[in-house]
């Protein structure tokens, strides 16, 4: 099956620093990967994603990278700001499987203000 | 538009006894999951319903949990009889089939402590 792994586990910035968050996939019929902030005591909430047809996207200060050769893809968040601080996970879905998402491990991003 | 409601949002129960959740999907949502998040974890598929149909299933422990969609709309996730290791937030989400776009929406989830 699919196996997403996610780096760092904790991130501490200072407000206005960048954050970059790091994952791996390794099936390469994944097509899909969406980021999600999960704030304490809430569910997942999608923030960004991307398909494997398109090697960037941009929204505000969101940004995420994919590099379907090395499998891996990358979230980076420019200038923090406190309320940026939250777990933030990774996923990756395969398309032929009926839709199935896999989730890395999980990122707590600190903004420090 | 709602999102996802889930409930109860907290439940402490003992080992060896019983539990259920409730989950409704946005409207109109085919798909339905049913994740386990241990505590620094990401969450963990346990089942994919489409529509009243079971998609995937092959992380969820039969002998103790069970799940079920009977209208295609609202869902059930069971656990009977719960272990101290069942303590987790189970979160419901959904997504639509219908255009391009597959996000999922989570709900706020359901943390279940066994004691």
């Amino acid at each position: 099956g699919e196996n997403v792994e996610q780096h760092p586990s904790t991130l501490s910035v200072q407000e206005g620093d960048s954050a970059v968050i790091k994952c791996t996939y390794s099936d390469s019929a994944s097509n899909y990967f969406p980021w999600y902030k999960q704030e304490l005591g809430k569910g997942p909430q999608l923030i960004i994603d991307i398909r494997s047809n398109v090697g960037e996207k941009k929204d505000q200060r969101i940004a995420v990278t994919l590099n379907k050769t090395a499998k891996h893809f990358s979230l980076h968040i420019t200038e923090t700001q406190p309320e940026d601080s939250a777990v933030y996970f990774c996923a990756a879905r395969r398309s032929n499987t009926g839709n199935q998402f896999y989730f890395g491990t999980g990122t707590s991003l600190t903004v420090i203000p | 538009e709602a999102g996802v409601a889930q409930s109860p949002r907290y439940k402490i129960i003992e080992k060896r006894q019983s539990v259920a959740f409730w989950c409704n999907p946005i409207s109109g949502h085919a798909t339905l999951y049913w994740y386990q998040q241990i505590l620094g974890q990401g969450p963990k598929l346990l089942i994919q319903f489409q529509n009243n149909g079971v998609v995937d299933d092959s992380q969820l422990p039969k002998d103790r949990f069970s799940a079920e969609r009977l209208k295609g709309v609202d869902s059930t996730l069971k656990i009977q009889p719960a272990k101290l290791e069942d303590s987790a937030v189970y979160l419901c989400a959904s997504s639509s089939l219908a255009g391009p776009t597959v996000e999922q929406y989570f709900g706020p989830g359901t943390r279940l402590t066994v004691t």
